[in-house]
């Protein structure tokens, strides 16, 4: 199974403090995403990072992927009070063809105004 | 151009009643996902359909439940003799195309079995 598992289960932050956020995987991968859940909402894509690639950028958040440790991290930096939510990672296998999307359990972030 | 729809929003049924789900992928998406999120869990992957076609439904449950996605109209996910076990939320994502591509998630059908 190639399973995303988040690090921390749970984050609290001070508004303005940047929040990291870990996903390690067990196979390898096509590419990986992070997605954010609002409470009682569903998700909302946030970022793909493929496979050759190291480093991807969106607005104030940052993803890295190190395919050697099979680790990826979310990165948001000057966090805000809206940023308060669930983070889940999702990974699709690399074996071509159909692979479905696996989820982790998320970290659960919360910025203290 | 609307986002992935579901509805209802919010289902209540007794135990031994049919719950049926809908949903609606976004405008020139042929890839419909179904996904059961327990509470402070993360979603598990019940079912991967096209139009016409289970493509994969490795997490779904044996009895009980099926899943439809026809050529018109919304795909169904349909809970037969509903349990309080069933009791989650249930989503719906849909992609341009199978496997590598990114999801868009519908806003869920929260379903409460009483």
């Amino acid at each position: 199974s190639q399973q995303g598992e988040e690090d921390p289960q749970a984050l609290s932050i001070q508004e303005g403090e940047n929040a990291t956020m870990n996903c390690s995987y067990k196979t390898s991968i096509n590419n990986l995403q992070w997605y954010r859940q609002n409470s009682g909402r569903g998700l909302v894509h946030l970022i793909l990072i493929r496979s050759n690639e190291r480093e991807k950028h969106s607005g104030r958040l940052r993803v890295t992927l190190d395919t050697s440790k099979k680790s990826s991290s979310l990165l948001i930096t000057a966090s805000r009070a809206a940023d308060t939510a669930s983070y889940f990672c999702a990974c699709t296998g690399a074996t071509g063809g159909y692979q479905k999307v696996t989820f982790g359990i998320g970290t659960k972030l919360q910025v203290i105004p | 151009n609307a986002g992935v729809m579901q509805n209802p929003r919010h289902l209540v049924r007794r135990r031994g009643q049919e719950a049926r789900l809908r949903c609606s992928p976004m405008k020139g998406h042929s890839h419909v996902y179904w996904y059961r999120q327990l509470p402070e869990e993360g979603l598990k992957f019940m079912v991967y359909l096209q139009k016409e076609n289970i493509i994969d439904e490795s997490g779904m449950p044996k009895e009980r439940f099926s899943a439809e996605f026809p050529k018109e109209g919304p795909s169904i996910l349909r809970i037969q003799q509903v349990v309080r076990g069933d009791s989650a939320a249930y989503f719906c994502a849909s992609s341009p195309s199978g496997g590598s591509y990114e999801q868009y998630f519908g806003p869920g059908t929260r379903l409460t079995v009483t």
